[in-house]
């Protein structure tokens, strides 16, 4: 079966704080793909990134940073100097690649980004 | 923009009614993807369907049903619908990989 858990109901940080959400993930398979979406207020679902299961490098885009470590099914996502925009709920997703690519979302971490 | 449009925006409906909600895929895309988020459940798959035809099937209960036509768009009816049925509704299309693109999602609201 394939779970993902996002154990992290809610941060608050105060902004330019840097924080990290926290994704671990389980699967039997040995190929698949981790997604981080980003949902604001006005409720749409923006795609961050895209991983695959063979490609373990660490991403920096701008202020965001993500940390794949398959040793602990783990990918986490870091946001540096945070800003009220940054505001929203995140979530994780695991999908694999073979059959349906039926997304298996975490529950979400509500990130609340205080001027 | 992702492309994928969803109509309405917002739905508000009574107990026991039906309503159709719309998905429009990407240009060229093929798959549908249904997913319901509500505050209980989470973020959830419904339903796939792939140049017309089912191709996998989630958490659906029986009271909805989907289809996609030949022009590719897609429709989620939800019938009898209950209380707990409030939520938001997104589609996703994508070619036929594993990247979905996401919609802007329809809230219904069940009073």
């Amino acid at each position: 079966a394939q779970k993902v858990t996002q154990a992290q109901t809610e941060i608050s940080v105060v902004e330019k704080e840097d924080v990290t959400l926290d994704c671990v993930y389980e699967t039997r398979d040995t190929t698949y793909y981790l997604f981080w979406y980003k949902q604001p207020p006005s409720g749409e679902l923006v795609f961050l990134i895209r991983r695959n299961s063979f490609d373990e490098q660490n991403e920096i885009s701008g202020r965001y940073s993500w940390n794949f470590q398959k040793s602990t099914s783990s990918f986490n996502f870091t946001i540096t100097a945070s800003q009220v925009v940054d505001s929203a709920v995140y979530f994780c997703a695991l999908i694999k690649t073979s059959g349906t690519y039926k997304y298996i979302f975490g529950t979400g971490t509500r990130l609340k980004v205080l001027a | 923009d992702s492309g994928v449009t969803q109509t309405p925006k917002h739905l508000i409906t009574a107990t026991g009614q039906r309503v159709t909600l719309r998905c429009s895929p990407r240009s060229g895309d093929l798959s549908v993807y249904w997913y319901q988020q509500s505050l209980d459940q989470g973020l959830q798959f419904l339903i796939q369907y792939y140049n017309g035809e089912e191709r996998a099937k989630g958490n659906i209960l029986e009271r909805f049903s989907a289809q996609q036509f030949p022009d590719l768009h897609s429709e989620l009816n939800l019938s009898s619908l209950e209380l707990g049925d409030s939520a938001l509704y997104f589609c996703a299309s994508s070619l036929g990989g594993p990247e979905q693109f996401f919609g802007p999602g329809t809230r219904l609201t069940v009073l």
